[in-house]
């Protein structure tokens, strides 16, 4: 089992381009969580996707941020015409079925926009 | 929604001593407590969690107890080693399915 994959580990996007963010949830996990941490601070929830659904994108910005979760495939953050506040450290988790499964993190994808 | 909050925000201890942090929550049906410890560079790693049916739990050196009563929840590890040195993150399970953090926790365990 190889856990939760994230790529690329780092990203640099120069200001205005567009940044794709890939995680593959464990095996048997249908649920995927994206979060931001800039530096030094904690986790803040994005969106919360199962497959093929959008659940909660209540903590997504409203502009330039979108997530999909295909019936097939990765989980895709995309971030358009980035800007260089949007340079953080992306983490996506999955869990299982059950409410109080626990989260498995992946290793990261940091953007850093010049 | 849930709000988190969690302290203190650093913390020092002599190798050997133990270490508590805090956190406290907002929503009364939140009923599982993960905590996770980050390491430099790394993704957060689930060390231990409880769930609103129980009022502690251990696993070797490291346990946690939880009030629901007075809504806070605590990570207690005895017998710190260096290798204990990292930022750690409370969170809890609000009305929403997704999990809230806390601030986190930067613990230095001194030689």
């Amino acid at each position: 089992n190889a856990g939760v994959m994230q790529n690329p580990r780092h990203l640099v996007r120069r200001r205005g381009q567009e940044a794709r963010l890939r995680c593959s949830p464990m095996k048997g996990h249908s649920h995927v969580y994206w979060y931001r941490q800039l530096p030094e601070e904690g986790l803040k929830f994005m969106v919360y996707l199962q497959k093929e659904n959008i659940i909660d994108e209540s903590g997504m910005p409203k502009e330039r941020f979108s997530a999909e979760f295909p019936k097939e495939g990765p989980s895709i953050l995309r971030i358009q015409q980035v800007v260089r506040g949007d340079s953080a450290a992306y983490f996506c988790a999955s869990s299982g079925l059950s409410s109080t499964d626990g989260y498995t993190f992946g290793s990261g994808t940091r953007l850093t926009v010049v | 929604g849930e709000n988190v909050e969690q302290h203190p925000s650093t913390l020092s201890v002599q190798e050997g001593d133990s270490a508590v942090i805090k956190c406290t929550y907002s929503d009364s049906a939140s009923n599982y407590f993960p905590w996770y410890k980050q390491e430099l560079g790394k993704g957060p790693q689930l060390i231990i969690d409880i769930r609103s049916n129980v009022g502690e739990k251990k696993d070797q050196r490291i346990a946690v107890t939880l009030n629901k009563t007075a809504k806070h929840f605590s990570l207690h590890i005895t017998e710190t080693q260096p290798e204990d040195s990292a930022v750690y993150f409370c969170a809890a399970t609000g009305s929403a399915r997704q999990l809230t953090f806390g601030s986190g926790t930067q613990l230095t365990v001194l030689p």
